[in-house]
């Protein structure tokens, strides 16, 4: 049972390169979360997903895009990665509107 | 003003002292308040959560909520080196969840 998984761990890319983040669990959780974290301003809410084939905005949503084609992937695009989205990015999946797991996250870096 | 306000620290206490970590919450509207623990480099980990005023107590952590003044707190008996991290407080209502930026605390042998 491994829980919360995101792939990759590590990525720095280029202003104006796309990208996409992977968030897997397998804990059966229809609810699924993006943050971001940067220094001061804790975790901020992208996009979350309450079933495969939904999603919404979060509290951040610009410069992003997400999709939940299987029940238990969320991944998180980046279309054109800019400066102000390097952050660590954390995914969370939870059981309906209950206390969420979170995974180990990714450090993205844009020069 | 922030939804969740919480003193970033950094917190130093002695092993074996207790800790006391606060927040304080804007919007009466919740269904559970959390206290997450994040070791460096790591992804917040729950320790606990509380959907009530009053207090819930885990082994050494014991959360405690006062909604009448917006305020939650965790406390730590017995504070370990291990306990050493950044502890993030939470509120959760349906799904918004908005987390305070974190205290970080040292405990030193």
């Amino acid at each position: 049972n491994a829980g919360v998984t995101q792939t990759p761990k590590f990525r720095v890319l280029k202003t104006g390169q796309s990208m996409t983040l992977l968030c897997a669990q397998d804990m059966n959780h229809e609810y699924m979360y993006w943050y971001r974290q940067d220094p001061g301003m804790g975790l901020r809410l992208i996009h979350y997903s309450v079933g495969e084939g939904t999603t919404a905005k979060g509290e951040v949503p610009d410069g992003y895009n997400v999709s939940r084609l299987k029940k238990q992937n969320f991944l998180l695009g980046l279309e054109s990665a800019a400066p102000s989205q390097t952050s660590v990015y954390f995914c969370a999946s939870s059981y309906s509107t209950r206390p969420q797991f979170f995974g180990p996250g990714t450090r993205l870096t844009v020069l | 003003q922030k939804e969740v306000e919480q003193d970033p620290g950094p917190l130093s206490v002695p092993e074996g002292a207790i800790v006391s970590l606060n927040c304080t919450y804007s919007n009466s509207a919740f269904q559970y308040f959390m206290w997450y623990r994040q070791y460096s480099r790591k992804g917040p980990e729950l320790l606990m959560y509380t959907y009530s005023s009053g207090n819930k107590e885990d082994g050494r952590f014991t959360a405690q909520v006062d909604k009448s003044s917006k305020y939650i707190s965790l406390f730590i008996r017995d504070s370990q080196p291990s306990d050493s991290a950044t502890y993030l407080c939470a509120r959760m209502n349906n799904n918004d969840m908005r987390f305070g930026a974190g205290t970080r605390l040292t405990v030193k042998p």
